[in-house]
C-alpha cells in the first residue's frame, strides 16, 4: 500500500524560517513533489526530487532521503504570501500518478 | 502558458442528477487525472488516463466514470449524484512520467 503524512498546521512569523515534513510508505518510488495551493486555487508545483539530497531554488528548498522515507519543504524569509497549503506528493514506479498527503496549512504572522 | 481549463468553476445539482465536468488542455500532453479534494483528506484520485480511449481507476473510482474521446479533453461523470460527492473535483495533465501535474482552477459540487 501507499501512505503518506505531514502535519496539519504550521504558524511562523514573516521573515522566519519553517520546516515542512513529510514522510512515505510506497513499495515503489520515482520521484517526491511539493506544491502550493493558496485557498481557492490550484496547486501549484514547486520542487521536485528523484535523488537523495537538497534541491535548492530561491527561498523554497526540499530535502529526500529515500532510505528512511522522508522529505521536508524548507520555507526561508517567510512573507505574508506564503500563507497556503503545501502538499508533499510522490510518484511509485511504473506509473503516472500523484499519491497526495492531506496538506500542511502554513499561516505567516506579521 | 500551459492552460488547463475546467468548465465549471461552481455547480449545483440534486440528488441523483447526471453531472459531466469537462476538462481540456492545450498543453498535447499524454496523461490526464481526475481528484477530487476534501478538507482533512487532501487530494484522491478518482480516474486517469494516459493515452486517448484509454482509462485507469485511480483509488476512489466507485460513482464515477469517464471519458476520453479526445487527447485534449478528459470528462469526469457522476451518472447519478450522490450528497457525499459533494467536493472540490481538479483536473490536472502531464506529459510521461514521472513529472509534474498541471492543474485546472478546479470545480466546487454541491449535490443537495
Amino acid at each position: 500500500g501507499q501512505n503518506i503524512d505531514q502535519p496539519t498546521e504550521m504558524t511562523a512569523t514573516e521573515g522566519a524560517i519553517v520546516q515542512i515534513n513529510c514522510t512515505y510508505q510506497t513499495s515503489g518510488f520515482n520521484g517526491l513533489f511539493w506544491y502550493q495551493q493558496h485557498a481557492g486555487e490550484a496547486p501549484t508545483f514547486l520542487s521536485y526530487n528523484v535523488l537523495d539530497g537538497l534541491e535548492e531554488k530561491g527561498r523554497f528548498s526540499s530535502f529526500l532521503s529515500r532510505s528512511k522515507g522522508y522529505s521536508y519543504l524548507l520555507l526561508k524569509e517567510l512573507q505574508m504570501k506564503d500563507s497556503a497549503s503545501y502538499l508533499c506528493a510522490f510518484s511509485g514506479s511504473n506509473d503516472y500518478k500523484l499519491s497526495f498527503g492531506a496538506g500542511t496549512t502554513v499561516t505567516v504572522r506579521a | 502558458d500551459v492552460k488547463v481549463t475546467q468548465s465549471s468553476r461552481y455547480l449545483v445539482k440534486r440528488t441523483g442528477e447526471k453531472v459531466f465536468l469537462e476538462c481540456v488542455q492545450d498543453m498535447d500532453h499524454e496523461n490526464m487525472f481526475w481528484y477530487r479534494q476534501d478538507p482533512g483528506l487532501g487530494l484522491r484520485l478518482i480516474y486517469f488516463s494516459y493515452d486517448v480511449k484509454m482509462k485507469e481507476k485511480g483509488d476512489i473510482p466507485e460513482g464515477y466514470s469517464v471519458s476520453r474521446e479526445k487527447k485534449e479533453r478528459f470528462s469526469l461523470i457522476l451518472e447519478s449524484a450522490s450528497t457525499n460527492q459533494t467536493s472540490m473535483y481538479l483536473c490536472a495533465s502531464s506529459t510521461g512520467a514521472p513529472t509534474e501535474l498541471f492543474f485546472g482552477e478546479g470545480s466546487r459540487l454541491t449535490v443537495l
